[in-house]
């Protein structure tokens, strides 16, 4: 499997519940990032986690990180029809300055 | 995507033909990428650059050249292009190296 894995591939729910997205890496890193995306649009940078952190919340968003699992996840809390998006996480690697490597993503549909 | 525009939009060319795709951004970020996004998989990075003339190759940089003779610009270029290029192509920049990086609105690129 590779770096930075989502999970689930795909979340369907209502609005106003909280939605909750897993990412997976194997490596040490850096800094863990997750972006949004929306269809037919570029990625949109939401929050960046150090790996000497283990909370960071923005808004809506809360996003934890445990180095011991290697994971991180994504919490949106009442989520909105405008939330309906793919959400990608980015690891940024210990050992390159350059190089992020990107999960395929969780797809995420708001129902009204 | 303010800040950052891609060019052009849409494009549909002929196997074998070159092909220029361009970025321009008016936040002078020291950082630039090219990434290709395929279906079932993510962001995939081709080329990027720290600095003015300052490049060097990503993960699937074969068939792909950058340059970058302004803090502006960064140009890629597909020198003959295949097939297994057609793809979503996005630029973008960033102030430090892989954190919070800001995308360009894409390039749908077909290669018949």
């Amino acid at each position: 499997s590779q770096q930075g894995e989502e999970d689930p591939q795909a979340l369907s729910i209502q609005e106003g519940e909280n939605a909750t997205m897993n990412c997976s890496y194997k490596t040490s890193i850096n800094n863990l990032q997750w972006y949004r995306q929306n269809s037919g649009r570029g990625l949109v940078h939401l929050i960046l986690i150090r790996s000497n952190e283990r909370e960071k919340h923005s808004g809506r968003l809360r996003v934890t990180l445990d180095t011991s699992k290697k994971s991180s996840s994504l919490l949106i809390t009442a989520s909105r029809a405008a939330d309906t998006a793919s959400y990608f996480c980015a690891t940024g690697l210990m050992d390159s300055n350059y190089q992020l490597i990107w999960g395929a993503g969780t797809k995420l549909i708001i129902k009204p | 995507d303010a800040g950052i525009t891609q060019s052009p939009r849409h494009k549909v060319t002929e196997t074998g033909t070159p092909v220029t795709l361009r970025c321009h951004q008016t936040e002078n970020h020291r950082y630039m990428y090219w990434y290709r996004q395929d279906p079932g998989h993510g962001l995939r990075l081709i080329h990027y650059s720290y600095g003015v003339k300052d490049t060097d190759k990503g993960e699937v940089s074969d068939g792909y050249s950058v340059s970058r003779s302004k803090t502006e610009d960064f140009l890629l270029t597909l020198e003959s292009a295949t097939s297994s290029q057609t793809s979503v192509y996005f630029c973008a920049i960033s102030e430090r190296a892989n954190e919070k990086l800001f995308f360009g609105s894409g390039t749908q690129l077909s290669v018949l």
